[in-house]
This record gives C-alpha cells, sequence and structure tokens, in this order.
C-alpha cells in the first residue's frame, strides 16, 4: 500500500520562485492535512481539508495555498518563497467519522530549502 | 484550544534502561491522545493511542503509555531500551469536535551503548 506519497523529497528554490508540493493518499480518506516542521517547534499546521472542495486555515497559513479538487490529492502552493519558509513539510490524511480518535497518517515529508 | 507540552527536548539512557518521555496536555473537553515516532529523514508513525478506553494503553516495538487525567498527563514508557529506539518522538492531542492535531516540540531520544 503507497499510503501518503509527497512529491518531490527535496527542493532548493531561490527567494520569489514558486512551487507546488504534491500529496496524494490512497486510503479513501476524508481529511488531509498540511503540516510544516522547523527544529524543536514541532509539527505546525498550514492548512486542512475536510474533504472535496473544502479547506481550510491552520495555525501558520501565510504565504501558503491550498486546493482539494479531488478525495485524493491536496496540494500546497508556495507562491513568492521567502526563506522563512525554509522547513520540512508533511501532509497527512485521516478518515473521521469512523470511530473516535483516528489517527493520522504521514507521508516521509518534502524538504524544502529557500535561498 | 488543545494543547500538549513535552517536558525535556532530549532524553539520554543507557541501552536496557527505563525509557521515560513525558507529555502533558490541556483540553476543555476528553482527549484523544497520540504517541507518534519520527525516524531520520521518515515521517511520523503512529506508536499508540488514547481514545477513552483503557487508561493503560500498549503500543507498538514494547512501548506503553498511560492516560492519568487527575495529572493531565500520557508518559510513554518502555522497561528497556534499545539501539534502535533512538528517534524524535511527539504528543499530539485531539478531540471529537475538532478538526485538527496538535503536536508537542518533540523529544530527541538518544540511546547509548
Amino acid at each position: 500500500n503507497a499510503g501518503v506519497t509527497q512529491t518531490p523529497k527535496f527542493r532548493i528554490l531561490k527567494i520569489g520562485q514558486s512551487m507546488t508540493l504534491q500529496c496524494a493518499q490512497d486510503m479513501n480518506h476524508n481529511y488531509m492535512y498540511w503540516y510544516r516542521q522547523d527544529p524543536g517547534m514541532g509539527l505546525k499546521l498550514i492548512y486542512y481539508s475536510v474533504g472535496a472542495g473544502i479547506t481550510d486555515k491552520g495555525e501558520v497559513p501565510n504565504g501558503y495555498n491550498v486546493s482539494r479538487s479531488t478525495t485524493e490529492d491536496f496540494p500546497l502552493r508556495l507562491e513568492l518563497a521567502a526563506p522563512s519558509q525554509t522547513s520540512v513539510y508533511f501532509c497527512a490524511s485521516t478518515r473521521r467519522g469512523q470511530g473516535a480518535g483516528q489517527p493520522q497518517h504521514f507521508g516521509d515529508g518534502t524538504r524544502l530549502s529557500i535561498l | 484550544a488543545q494543547s500538549v507540552t513535552q517536558l525535556g527536548s532530549h532524553v539520554s539512557v543507557s541501552e536496557g534502561a527505563l525509557v521515560l518521555l513525558r507529555c502533558n496536555y490541556s483540553s476543555s473537553v476528553p482527549p484523544y491522545l497520540f504517541w507518534y515516532v519520527q525516524y531520520p529523514n521518515q515521517g511520523l508513525q503512529l506508536l499508540l493511542k488514547y481514545t477513552s478506553a483503557a487508561t493503560l494503553v500498549k503500543g507498538i516495538n514494547g512501548f506503553e503509555a498511560e492516560f492519568k487525567k487527575s495529572e493531565t498527563s500520557f508518559h510513554l514508557t518502555k522497561p528497556s531500551a534499545h539501539m534502535r529506539d533512538a528517534a524524535e518522538y511527539f504528543c499530539a492531542v485531539s478531540t471529537y469536535n475538532n478538526n485538527d492535531m496538535r503536536f508537542g516540540a518533540g523529544t530527541r531520544l538518544t540511546v547509548k551503548p
């Protein structure tokens, strides 16, 4: 089973460039999430989606955009890359509505450096 | 909103020694609590979860955690550390009426031979 797949695994961007981080899950999960992980800070939620066509902001949404046109895919877009967006980005998914406290399933991350 | 605090950003133990990683939570409604492990260059993997059933929860790789409501704690333990347990561990909390999960800052576990 593929689970949650993120591409690319690594990327270096120049300041002001744009890019899209891809995330796909094959578990028919309705909820999907984007986090960023900075050293000593844990994971901070950027955006999340509770189903196709529905997205909402998390704790740190500034500088990012998302869309959810299908159940499977949840891309994250950086429009004008800034050095503060250098981080490791994780996509996660879960199935809500099937019992209490379903865990989130994570991809392997995208390591992004902005120079 | 709910939150978790992990006490100690780094914990070092000798191989064979007890592992104790501390997590305290804050939530105005009954919480769901999770421990995840992250190995280098990988995503987070679920170790165990508490969802209001038994207060002592057993997970993978010999880890367990006990939910203590009176202390608002969910500490992770393992009786005997192995070298392969060296990783970063995250405590997380969610609730039935919330769409997201909040993570602690993480605790890096080092196991000395």
